[in-house]
């Protein structure tokens, strides 16, 4: 299995400003996803994270917003921009790991103040 | 499109005694897998198992077995002997071509002594 950690594991912020989530994974893998859970609700799709190539955003979500990278095969990044309290959630990276596995990393918990 | 419904806002089960969470699913892609996943309350999405579509017998991982009934369109979770440490939301998903997970709304379950 794959093992996926996130920094910051929890963080507050003040409206209007704009945190970066890092994700590492201990291998190499082609596809990561980023997923927003919003609070008591079920986890949603924000983009798909190809290495070498822009990611993809899913209906709702804008590049603007929510700028991703991913320099390389065990890495990426998701920035929420100018956050609102709409934006306080769980956010959680997870990797395809052969055909019938995906793994999360243990989440980001942020508040907007 | 694919979606997944879970129909069963909260459960209740007592120490010991097996428990089935409901999940149906739709979508016209003939190949998909089905996956099920634990989340306690401190937000970490742990994998429990996974169902192919063209496995021919149903998935089973310790104390967790998948009831997967094609034609249904279902793929009930089944927790055996339940122990308090099972308390958690549970979360049915499907993937398809595009690889990333959809997620139905979820089950709360609670295991008394």
């Amino acid at each position: 299995s794959a093992v996926i950690s996130q920094k910051p594991s929890r963080d507050i912020c003040q409206r209007g400003t704009s945190l970066t989530i890092q994700c590492q994974v201990d291998s190499q893998v082609t596809m990561m996803f980023w997923y927003r859970q919003q609070p008591g609700q079920s986890l949603t799709l924000i983009a798909t994270a190809n290495q070498g190539s822009e990611a993809t955003y899913e209906s709702g979500f804008v590049i603007d917003k929510f700028p991703i990278s991913r320099p390389n095969l065990t890495f990426s990044t998701l920035t929420v921009s100018n956050m609102s309290p709409e934006d306080s959630s769980i956010y959680l990276c997870s990797v395809e790991w052969g055909r019938n596995e995906q793994y999360f990393g243990p989440g980001t918990r942020l508040t907007v103040t | 499109a694919q979606k997944i419904t879970q129909t069963q806002p909260g459960m209740f089960v007592q120490e010991k005694e097996a428990v089935t969470l409901d999940c149906t699913y739709d979508t016209s892609d003939p190949s998909y897998g089905l996956f099920w996943y634990k989340q306690p309350s401190s937000g970490e999405m742990i994998f429990l198992i996974y169902q192919g579509s063209y496995d021919q017998q149903n998935a089973t991982e310790g104390r967790y077995s998948l009831n997967f009934q094609k034609a249904r369109k279902s793929a009930n979770l089944v927790i055996s002997a339940s122990q308090l440490g099972d308390s958690a939301m549970y979360f049915c998903a499907m993937k398809t071509g595009r690889r990333a997970l959809t997620f139905g709304s979820g089950t709360r379950l609670q295991v008394q002594p």
